[in-house]
């Protein structure tokens, strides 16, 4: 099994640029979540998913979008970025839901300019 | 208010020493409570859940209190591979399941 896997790894982005971030897991688990990392913040919950075609927001759903068509597949849309969004962003998925234990994958280290 | 907040550290600490970390809550709904441990620009990873009567993996103990809405972890004869972020992890659920993480605890264990 791969896990929870995320492209691209590195990006750089100028302002006002849209992209997406993409999340897979092979684990056939319902509930998927992305976060975003800034130094000293610890990770902050974007938007989350207890399955296909069900979403909600997290902390900061600000400027992002998701959808989940698929059980495998979240992808996190920036709509325009902004330096504000200059970040590490984790996807994240578990078995069931927010009692089980959370995997996470490598990260996409975004940079807005 | 943060809805987990954590010890802001950073805990500088010998090899051998015991540390302890503290964690508050501010959803008296939660359910579900972790740690989890991230080393430096990596994934965080569970470390251990926390359970109402408290519960121990080895050198690791987990504690709860709910009435204070206060979970801690004890580190015992630290090792030097124990230097990492330490993140206090809530499972609230609201119309879904939200899981969201403190801010994190740094931990350098020092020879």
């Amino acid at each position: 099994n791969a896990g929870v896997t995320q492209t691209p790894k590195f990006q750089v982005l100028k302002t006002g640029q849209s992209m997406t971030l993409q999340c897979a897991q092979d684990m056939n688990h319902e509930y998927m979540s992305w976060y975003r990392q800034d130094p000293g913040m610890g990770l902050r919950l974007i938007h989350y998913s207890v399955g296909a075609g069900i979403t909600d927001q997290g902390e900061v759903p600000n400027g992002y979008n998701v959808s989940r068509s698929t059980t495998e597949d979240f992808p996190l849309r920036l709509l325009s970025a902004a330096p504000s969004q200059t970040s590490v962003y984790f996807c994240a998925s578990s078995y069931r839901g927010g009692s089980y234990e959370q995997y996470f994958g490598p990260g996409t280290r975004l940079t807005v300019t | 208010r943060k809805e987990v907040e954590q010890d802001p550290g950073p805990f500088n600490v010998p090899e051998g020493a015991t540390v302890a970390f503290n964690c508050t809550y501010s959803n008296s709904a939660s359910q579900s409570f972790f740690w989890y441990r991230q080393d430096c620009r990596k994934e965080p990873k569970l470390l251990m859940s926390v359970y109402s009567s408290g519960n121990e993996d080895g050198r690791f103990t987990a504690q709860l209190n709910r009435a204070s809405q206060y979970i801690s972890l004890l580190i015992r004869d630290s090792k030097l591979s124990d230097s990492a972020t330490y993140l206090c992890v809530v499972n609230s659920k609201t119309s879904y399941d939200k899981v969201i993480f403190g801010p994190g605890t740094s931990l350098s264990v020092i020879p």
